[in-house]
């Protein structure tokens, strides 16, 4: 199994302009969330997904993110205007209904607004 | 607010020795805990975890401890290793009515082992 993928794995753009993260969970997992990491607040969950449909978006900033899934296989985190308090790691994971509490992450992506 | 915390940023130990990583929570109804480690440039892999009904799991080097009355945990790691160097999260979810919650991550400690 190849794991969490993500894409792309650094991103580099300018305040205002929007920034498209990608992840591919693991097959056959039920639940995928999507986490951003800062020194100071550490992993903070922003988003999670069960089969597909978003059940808890409490942790995202502000109306400026988004995210989708539109299968199984495939979910964006969308940021538009980004601005230079983004900066940070964001990571997604995907786990199975059946797998207990166990999280599997994604190499992350390194996103910096200038 | 954070409900989980790592009050600790960096630990540094010798190899060979033993490691400890401390974690506080303040919400009551936390009952699943996990340890997560995470090497640079890397995801968070999980590590160990341990149940509100039990006070202690072991997996080989690695050891975690709760105490419910004090709302905390800790990982100890015997004998520590170099390989063990890495940032290590505490995280922890609350089952409502059976229905799976959410994981709440602390701020992770960096623990280096030196050679």
């Amino acid at each position: 199994d190849a794991g969490v993928i993500q894409s792309p794995r650094h991103e580099v753009t300018e305040m205002g302009q929007e920034v498209t993260l990608r992840c591919k969970p693991i097959s056959g997992h039920d639940y995928l969330f999507w986490y951003r990491q800062t020194m100071m607040r550490g992993l903070e969950l922003l988003i999670y997904f069960n089969n597909n449909v978003p059940i808890d978006d409490s942790g995202m900033p502000e109306d400026r993110f988004s995210a989708k899934m539109p299968n199984a296989s495939f979910s964006t985190l969308k940021i538009q205007p980004s601005e230079p308090r983004d900066s940070a790691v964001y990571f997604c994971a995907s786990r199975s209904r059946t797998g207990g509490e166990t999280q599997y992450f994604g190499p992350g992506t390194r996103l910096l607004v200038l | 607010d954070q409900q989980v915390k790592q009050n600790s940023p960096s630990l540094s130990v010798q190899e060979g020795r033993i490691s400890i990583l401390n974690c506080d929570y303040t919400n009551s109804m936390f009952d699943y805990f996990l340890w997560y480690k995470k090497y640079p440039a890397e995801g968070p892999t999980f590590l160990i975890s341990i149940s509100s009904i039990k006070d202690k799991n072991e997996d080989g080097r690695f050891t975690v401890f709760l105490n419910k009355s004090a709302k905390h945990l800790s990982l100890h790691i015997v004998p520590s290793q170099p390989g063990d160097s890495a940032v290590y999260f505490c995280a922890a979810s609350a089952h409502y009515g059976g229905a799976t919650n959410k994981l709440i991550f602390g701020t992770g400690t960096l623990l280096a082992v030196q050679p």
